[in-house]
């Protein structure tokens, strides 16, 4: 059963930093992961999907890497904005009908 | 293109009634998939429709549960004799069968209060 752990739990840090969130997983036969964004009480926005056959995708601010042997993934974030501020979850997919299993997320606060 | 749309968003029930939530997914997705979020979780799997047919319910949907995906479009989540434990943000997302790599679309969720 794959395991999907997030660290840490939660993060403050002051505007302009820039960031590391981290994603382990158990189960290295992996389809692709993705990670999602999500705002209090709303659902969950795509930020970035890697592939199992890529090592990394970028958009913007935002740079996520993908090690599969290890079972690791990262999310960074460049000069963080208060905007940026929200959960920011992993989620892997495997198995024949790309099952998804998620980390219970980081909580990010960016503080002005 | 107007994303994964959801309905309810917030639904307010006794404990023992009834409850449905609808899901329309984009267009040309044929993929569905219904996840349940409580409280500083992440989101469970509960079920997986490819078109119209069911091809995984997860050990979390009970016998209270069942999901319909009647013509391969909205599918709809029926929570029946509801209880207290059932309160939690219920999710929707779709994927397209020509994106190689299944990225997930979620909607803006159905939020459950079961009083």
């Amino acid at each position: 059963k794959q395991e999907v752990t997030q660290i840490p739990a939660a993060l403050s840090v002051p505007e302009g930093e820039n960031l590391v969130l981290n994603c382990s997983f158990t189960d290295s036969a992996i389809y692709n992961l993705q990670w999602f964004r999500q705002d209090p009480g709303k659902g969950l926005t795509s930020l970035l999907l890697i592939q199992s056959s890529q090592r990394e995708q970028t958009s913007g601010r935002l740079n996520a890497s993908l090690d599969k042997s290890s079972g690791r993934s990262t999310l960074y974030i460049a000069a963080s904005q208060p905007g940026d501020s929200a959960t920011y979850l992993c989620a892997v997919g495997g198995g024949g009908y790309q099952k998804v299993t998620f980390g219970i997320g980081t909580k990010l606060q960016v503080i002005p | 293109d107007t994303g994964v749309s959801q309905n309810p968003r917030h639904k307010i029930t006794k404990r023992g009634q009834n409850v449905t939530f609808r899901c329309d997914p984009i267009s040309e997705h044929n993929r569905l998939y219904w996840y349940r979020q409580t409280l500083g979780q992440g989101p469970e799997f509960l079920t997986y429709f490819q078109n119209e047919a069911q091809l995984e319910k997860s050990r979390l949907l009970s016998d209270r549960f069942s999901a319909e995906r009647p013509k391969g479009s909205f599918s709809t989540l029926e929570i029946q004799r509801t209880e207290q434990g059932d309160s939690a943000m219920y999710l929707c997302a779709s994927s397209s069968r020509t994106a190689i790599y299944g990225e997930l679309f979620f909607g803006e969720g159905s939020r459950l209060t079961v009083l």
